[in-house]
């Protein structure tokens, strides 16, 4: 069964300690991998997506990297302002084209 | 360009009742995702829409339904509510059904009572 795994369910981190966020995944063929930023109440908002095995994109104080089994978020100096949930999603190769999403890692960020 | 945008934003019903939700999808995108989020957890797949068609479905029963139009806004319908039906729904439109980046509407958060 397709499944995706997020950790740590929660995180604190002062501001300026660099961390890294893991989605780890089992699908049968990989189409896309996505990570989202989601604010309490609203709805998720883009990040990255990802392909293949390898690959590495960047944001501001977020970088994104893909291996065959897990993603990792890496953020670097982080601010208060990146307090929010982030969502790693994927979409398989066969079946429905739904994305499947894990449950999140809730990130605050103290001054 | 505009993004996505669904309507209304907030909702209450009872028991028993039927619900409209309506989501406009951005400019170009053909494809239209609805989700589920109940609080604390990620979004579940509901259904796909693709070019007025349904494209696949995920665990949600008949009671659930869905339209996409001509100019790809959609909507969907949920009959006969439920107390567990109360959640955060997600409307995402894509350029394709195969592997491009969904962008999610802010939401309509729907309280069964």
């Amino acid at each position: 069964e397709d499944q995706v795994t997020q950790s740590p369910e929660a995180l604190r981190l002062q501001e300026g300690e660099s961390s890294s966020l893991n989605c780890s995944y089992t699908v049968s063929g990989l189409r896309g991998l996505f990570w989202y930023r989601q604010d309490p109440g609203k709805g998720p908002e883009f990040l990255f997506t990802l392909y293949s095995a390898g690959e590495e994109k960047e944001k501001e104080r977020l970088k994104a990297t893909l291996t065959k089994k897990e993603s990792f978020l890496h953020i670097t100096a982080p601010k208060p302002e990146d307090s929010a949930t982030y969502l790693c999603a994927v979409q398989a190769a066969s079946g429905t084209y739904k994305y499947i999403f894990g449950t999140g890692t809730r990130l605050k960020v103290l001054a | 360009e505009t993004g996505v945008t669904q309507s209304p934003t907030h909702l209450i019903k009872t028991r028993g009742q039927q619900v409209t939700l309506r989501c406009s999808s951005q400019s170009g995108h053909n494809t239209v995702s609805w989700y589920q989020q109940a609080l604390g957890q990620g979004p579940q797949f509901i259904f796909q829409y693709y070019r007025e068609e349904e494209n696949g479905r995920g665990n949600f029963p008949p009671r659930f339904s869905g339209l996409q139009f001509p100019n790809y806004s959609s909507e969907l319908n949920v009959n006969a509510l439920e107390l567990d039906d109360s959640a955060l729904y997600l409307c995402a439109s894509s350029h394709s059904n195969e592997g491009d980046t969904q962008y999610f509407g802010p939401g309509t958060r729907l309280t069964v009572l």
